[in-house]
């Protein structure tokens, strides 16, 4: 079956590292998505591709960056991780065209602890 | 850009009793309106969705209403079940990217 996946499923960091969370969809999907999830703030957009090379910030997008080399995967990187970082970090993804483009999947989510 | 603001963030009812959780949003240029349950340790999953063409869409004991002048949606849930515990989204769009409320928690008692 068709899904996706996300690594490492808990990941403890120290302030200042570099971390790159990985997402990994086998539906195709051209469009995918990276949200932090904090409490009373609902998801939040961090990034998101419409397509191989294509790469845009959301609205929370400082301190990370993704790049999208392949159809499948959009890993996120947090250049220098920070305590304001620490979060839950869902990755999502979409098809394009159709009546059902806008259905996001959604993975199982990465619990990240910035000490 | 689009802001959704949901409410009641918490909501308990009774085991069989009806649930309503209401969405407003900001921008009139949205026109796809999902609604995803959210259980404890997992992402969340559509359970229903609606377009701006459509004032209700109904599925089993869920169904969303919209009002476009308004510009607010609700998701009724009839007949609730100690399953349908979880935390609920309700999210908005333009294009691809959706813009969620801030979740509200739903508790059945047994």
């Amino acid at each position: 079956d068709a899904e996706i996946t996300q690594s490492p499923r808990h990941k403890i960091t120290e302030t200042g590292r570099q971390v790159t969370l990985a997402c990994h969809q086998t539906w195709n999907h051209n469009n995918m998505f990276w949200y932090r999830q904090d409490l009373g703030h609902g998801l939040r957009l961090i990034h998101y591709s419409y397509g191989v090379q294509d790469t845009n910030k959301g609205e929370v997008s400082d301190g990370y960056s993704v790049s999208r080399s392949n159809t499948e995967d959009l890993p996120l990187t947090l250049e220098s991780a920070a305590s304001s970082q620490t979060s839950v970090y869902f990755c999502a993804s979409s098809e394009v065209g159709g009546g059902r483009r806008e259905t996001q999947y959604f993975g199982p989510g990465t619990r990240l602890l910035v000490l | 850009g689009e802001n959704v603001e949901q409410h009641p963030s918490t909501l308990s009812v009774q085991e069989g009793d009806s649930a309503v959780i209401k969405c407003t949003y900001s921008d009139s240029a949205s026109n796809y309106f999902p609604w995803y349950k959210q259980e404890l340790g997992k992402g969340p999953q559509l359970i229903i969705d609606i377009r701006s063409n459509v004032g209700e869409k109904k599925d089993q004991r869920i169904a969303v209403t919209l009002n476009k002048t308004a510009k607010h949606f609700s998701l009724h849930i009839t007949e609730t079940q100690p399953e349908d515990s979880a935390v609920y989204f309700c999210a908005a769009s333009m294009g691809r990217a959706l813009t969620f409320g801030s979740g509200t928690r739903l508790q059945v008692q047994p």
